[in-house]
């Protein structure tokens, strides 16, 4: 099973927008991080936020972690085109070192 | 450019045949990630080696095996494939064992047919 489930599966939305995207997670993390994919491509990492830190930011990227609640958000202002891609996050808990949820399909429209 | 990579790129194969994957890491990371994507299952760990030694197995089906061998590249083989076996196959790898900004490959397509 996953350890992270990123929601929502798909979010549409317009050039100049804001996107968020969730990520809740079963097990206690020393780490979260989210990564970007773009179709059928390999994934890159994004940003990484420990769990003593709530929040982080990185350019465009807005990343929250609530350790209470087992979750994380990532925002992505101003959004691009090119912003268009599946956007996971990855935990270091459960039996790999590195688990990643099904991820949120991002498409930004012009 | 991930620094991670993977050949082959594409891969053809018949059900009931054997095939091997590789992966040379990034220079100097230490860690290799297997990973399986496909539509219905998503991301799917499978297995991580930690400068030569298993780490971590995950979804790994008796059918897989892999290696990692002392120049740190690895190998992922998978054997008796069936056509459910079709996937994007991804290695990653990072510096320390823990996965902290994991780099990846850009995949291995098998379709088996």
């Amino acid at each position: 099973s996953q350890q992270g489930e990123e929601d929502p599966q798909a979010l549409s939305i317009q050039e100049g927008e804001n996107a968020t995207m969730n990520c809740s997670y079963k097990t206690s993390i020393n780490n979260l991080q989210w990564y970007r994919q773009n179709s059928g491509r390999g994934l890159v990492h994004l940003i990484l936020i420990r769990s003593n830190e709530r929040e982080k930011h990185s350019g465009r990227l807005r990343v929250t972690l609530d350790t209470s609640k087992k979750s994380s958000s990532l925002l992505i202002t101003a959004s691009r085109a090119a912003d268009t891609a599946s956007y996971f996050c990855a935990t270091d808990a459960g039996y790999s070192t590195l688990t990643f949820g099904k991820g949120t399909m991002l498409l930004v429209s012009p | 450019d991930s620094g991670v990579t993977q050949t082959p790129k594409h891969l053809i194969t018949a059900t009931g045949q054997r095939v091997t994957l590789r992966c040379s890491p990034r220079s100097g990371d230490l860690s290799v990630y297997w990973y399986q994507q496909s539509l219905d299952q998503g991301l799917q760990f499978l297995i991580q080696y930690y400068n030569g030694e298993e780490r971590a197995k995950g979804n790994i089906l008796e059918r897989f095996s892999a290696q990692q061998f002392p120049d740190l590249h690895s190998e992922l083989n998978l054997s008796s494939l069936e056509l459910g076996d079709s996937a994007l196959y991804f290695c990653a790898s990072s510096a320390d064992v823990q996965g902290i900004e994991a780099f990846f490959g850009q995949g291995t397509r098998l379709t088996v047919v």
